[in-house]
């Protein structure tokens, strides 16, 4: 049964900043893994979908990596901002086409 | 222009109450979903259409009956409303079931 984490379950960190969210999966047989952004009150923005044939993607300050075979996703956000903070969720879309999700990082970016 | 909309923002109903949330995308994508994320904030699955036809149906109450009239509709239909049913109920569209989730700004539901 697929499995995703998010480590840790929340981060602080100062602006400026370069940081690294990550997010790991039981099962390498995926169709693709999407990184959302959810403010509070708010629905979840799409952020960056990187198909299972894919290594990375790159939106803005956004990059995505995926590495299937380790199990790993990571989101790099460069030069961070208040703006920024938000909780991260991951998610897989596994071999049954089902979605399932990381419980969510909680970023707080400190001017 | 909103790409999934849903209506209302906030329902508060008394236990026992029949209410509907109502979801339309524009964006011509023929999946769409429900999905419940509770107050420690996990999102989970509800239901999940494909061309009007139920493709997802997760262990739920059989009192939440989803009706998609059309493509662009999804509506969610609650029966008996109980307690527990407090949450925050988002829909969301993607063009096939693999393709690029895009989410409503959600519903939130309080049973008093």
């Amino acid at each position: 049964k697929q499995e995703v984490t998010q480590i840790p379950a929340a981060l602080s960190v100062p602006e400026g900043e370069n940081l690294v969210l990550n997010c790991s999966f039981t099962d390498s047989a995926i169709y693709n893994l999407q990184w959302f952004r959810q403010d509070p009150g708010k629905g979840l923005t799409s952020l960056l979908l990187i198909q299972s044939s894919q290594r990375e993607q790159t939106s803005g300050r956004l990059n995505a990596s995926l590495d299937k075979s380790s199990g790993r996703s990571t989101l790099y956000i460069a030069a961070s901002q208040p703006g920024d903070s938000a909780t991260y969720l991951c998610a897989v879309v596994d071999s049954n086409y089902q979605l399932i999700w990381g419980a969510g990082t909680k970023l707080i970016i400190k001017p | 222009d909103t790409a999934v909309s849903q209506t209302p923002k906030y329902l508060v109903t008394q236990m026992g109450n029949d209410k509907s949330i109502k979801c339309e995308q524009n964006l011509g994508h023929d999946t769409m979903y429900w999905y419940k994320q509770d107050s420690k904030k996990f999102l989970k699955i509800m239901f999940s259409y494909n061309n009007k036809e139920l493709i997802i149906n997760e262990t739920v109450p059989n009192r939440f009956s989803p009706k998609s009239p059309d493509k662009a509709h999804l509506n969610l239909h609650i029966n008996s409303l109980e307690l527990g049913d407090s949450a925050v109920y988002f829909c969301a569209s993607s063009q096939g079931q693999v393709g690029k989730l895009f989410f409503g700004s959600g519903t939130q539901l309080s049973v008093l």
